[in-house]
């Protein structure tokens, strides 16, 4: 079975802050792993995906995220956070995606 | 440009009710999908279907039944509401191409089980 460990429940920054967050999977075979946000109020939309190729993958409004193999890793980066960057973010992998528990990132203007 | 459309988007009923949440997309994807979101737990599937008549169950389908007659629809039922599925569901369909596992969600439908 696979699963997906987000550490970080609540995250709280102040704008131009840099940002990581955490994403740890448990799976054995070929991955998938993507990142969701999801803005308050709204529905779940793609931040970014990694398949295959270059593990280091950017998405839309500034995020990477790197995938690192040996370490079943795929944490989410933005060097400087905006308030609208508040949401709740979640990383899955594979087709059914399995999804981690979330984060709320809040950010302070 | 519809893409993918729940309905409705709250809905209060009582226990031992049957509610059926609907599923609308307008994008001919193969693969949809229903979860539904808890504090603590994240997004869990509850059900999947990899095309028309296929379905399949995912991590939380006990209370549940779906049904895929149609492609663009993918309606989820509760046979017999319970409180402990008072939760936000959310509908998300996908193609077979190379984008295959970018999941395109619905706007959710927020469930109260009195």
């Amino acid at each position: 079975a696979q699963s997906v460990s987000q550490h970080n429940h609540h995250v709280i920054l102040s704008e131009a802050a840099s940002l990581e967050l955490g994403c740890n999977y448990s799976y054995g075979g070929t991955v998938n792993l993507f990142w969701y946000v999801q803005y308050p109020g709204q529905h779940l939309q793609l931040l970014l995906k990694y398949f295959s190729g270059d593990p280091l993958v950017k998405g839309i409004k500034g995020f990477e995220a790197e995938f690192i193999k040996s370490k079943f890793s795929f944490n989410l980066r933005k060097p400087s956070v905006q308030w609208s960057d508040t949401a709740e973010y979640f990383c899955a992998v594979n087709e059914k995606l399995t999804f981690g528990t979330g984060t709320r990132l809040t950010i302070i203007p | 440009d519809a893409g993918i459309t729940q309905s409705p988007r709250y809905k209060i009923t009582e226990t031992g009710r049957q509610v059926t949440l609907m599923c609308h997309q307008t994008w001919s994807h193969s693969y949809m999908f229903w979860y539904r979101q808890d504090l603590g737990h994240g997004l869990r599937l509850i059900y999947y279907s990899a095309a028309a008549d296929i379905t399949d169950k995912g991590e939380v389908p006990d209370g549940y039944v779906v049904s895929r007659s149609k492609t663009e629809n993918f309606p989820l039922t509760l046979e017999s509401a319970t409180r402990s599925q008072t939760s936000v569901y959310f509908c998300a369909s996908s193609d077979r191409g190379r984008t295959k596992n970018i999941q395109y969600f619905g706007a959710g439908t927020r469930l109260s089980v009195l």
